[in-house]
């Protein structure tokens, strides 16, 4: 399977503690996104990266979120001292052509 | 802040029937696309219309878009209980960097 790979699915951690994702987008694909989405809410746009630049990050983006993409291929999403509001799914996205965007399943951060 | 307001926010149809929602959005856009979510899961991409066309088809999907009214409308025809999911749209803003704003989503329930 050749689509975008988030890793780990679930990830429940204690408050204070410092968590990283990964995501492996497809492989073509030189754009790649981060999201982040709560119950009910549509995904709100955090970062993205053209190849290995880091284009844009959004107000939510609090200076305890960092994310890199070293080479251009994978990426991480760190956040360190979390909080429960840090609570959420966190959604990997890539892309081509700068429009239609592929999906991870993402991952699931429980923050107790 | 999230561009796109959808409507309704819920939905609950029996199968066969058609399944319409509608997404107003406030800015200038280069195109709005639509997706699909299953709950857990990440998002797929259904339909993207660009700011100068007014309908698009895709199978079951029709979607028109208002430029003068900043609106669209995905509807769904011959539903089926497997279309039960939450739809978002998605705005891709003008500048086109790729980056999508998601609206709250309609959450469609399809009775079979």
């Amino acid at each position: 399977d050749t689509g975008v790979s988030q890793n780990p699915r679930h990830k429940i951690t204690k408050r204070g503690q410092n968590v990283t994702f990964r995501c492996d987008p497809i492989s073509e694909h030189n754009r790649l996104y981060w999201y982040r989405q709560t119950l009910g809410q549509g995904p709100e746009f955090l970062t993205y990266f053209q190849n290995e630049a880091q284009l844009e990050k959004s107000r939510l983006l609090s200076d305890r979120f960092s994310a890199e993409r070293p080479k251009g291929s994978f990426s991480t999403l760190e956040i360190q001292r979390t909080e429960q509001g840090d609570s959420a799914m966190y959604l990997c996205a890539s892309s081509a052509d700068r429009a239609k965007l592929f999906f991870g399943s993402g991952t699931q951060l429980s923050v107790l | 802040s999230q561009q796109g307001e959808e409507d309704p926010q819920a939905l609950s149809i029996q199968e066969g029937e058609n399944a319409t929602m509608n997404c107003s959005y406030k800015t200038s856009i280069n195109n709005l696309q639509w997706y699909r979510q299953n709950s857990g899961r990440g998002l797929v991409h259904l339909i993207l219309i660009r700011s100068n066309e007014r309908e698009k088809h895709s199978g079951r999907l029709r979607v028109t878009l208002d430029t003068s009214k900043k609106s669209s409308s995905l509807l769904i025809t011959a539903s089926r209980a497997a279309d039960t999911a939450s739809y978002f749209c998605a705005i891709g803003e003008r500048g086109n960097t790729g980056k999508l704003i998601f609206g709250q989503g309609t959450t469609l329930q399809v009775k079979p």
